[in-house]
């Protein structure tokens, strides 16, 4: 399976502090997607890396992808309350004209004001 | 921005009914998915469709059938519910295979 694996599984730290995490999975790819999801609610796309890619900012979301060692990492920096969420690593694999995304299992990441 | 609209946040039915999961998404987007969420399972894909009337298996489709005869429309269905079909449903929509997914807030749905 070329299922992303999150981790940690959790996460828990003070607001302002930076949040780190991983991804890891295991064949070839054609792009990996970060989420957010809030409680309750549906996901909500965060960024967009290419296989051809090595980092991507997007205001305090930074992401890295290393295709050699099948890795990506999320960081959020000066983290806030309101960042608090369930984060999920999604893998793009293209077949033909579709494309299949698939999830890890999420972190959860609690913000402490 | 992209809308994609599931017809109930919340929804409780009984064994052996027929349930109707509706989305509506207003982006012209040629793909929609249905997915599932439990928890320490993530997200399984159920059924997906690249355009209308037609419709791919994902990786648990047993159980469910879909239905798209509009484009902007994609309904999961449940042919005849059972307990452990209890569960998040969420549906999603791209345009194309290099776009990332749109994702509606979800249909919790209890089966008793």
């Amino acid at each position: 399976s070329q299922q992303g694996e999150e981790d940690p599984q959790a996460l828990s730290i003070q607001e302002g502090e930076n949040a780190t995490m991983n991804c890891s999975y295991k064949t070839s790819i054609n792009n990996l997607q970060w989420y957010r999801q809030n409680s309750g609610r549906g996901l909500v796309h965060l960024i967009l890396i290419r296989s051809n890619e090595r980092e991507k900012h997007s205001g305090r979301l930074r992401v890295t992808l290393d295709t050699s060692k099948k890795s990506s990492s999320l960081l959020i920096t000066a983290s806030r309350a309101a960042d608090t969420a369930s984060y999920f690593c999604a893998t793009a694999f293209h077949t033909g004209a579709n494309s299949k995304l698939t999830f890890g299992k999420g972190i959860t990441l609690s913000v402490r004001p | 921005d992209v809308k994609v609209t599931q017809s109930s946040r919340y929804l409780v039915k009984r064994t052996g009914e027929k349930v109707f999961l509706e989305c509506v998404q207003d982006m012209d987007h040629e793909n929609m998915f249905w997915y599932r969420q439990d928890p320490g399972l993530g997200l399984r894909l159920i059924y997906f469709s690249y355009d209308v009337k037609m419709k791919e298996k994902g990786d648990i489709p047993e159980g469910y059938s879909v239905s798209r005869e509009k484009k902007e429309r994609f309904s999961l269905i449940l042919e005849s519910a059972s307990t452990n079909q209890t569960s998040m449903y969420l549906c999603a929509s791209k345009r194309d295979r290099g776009q990332p997914q749109h994702f509606g807030d979800g249909t919790r749905l209890s089966i008793l």
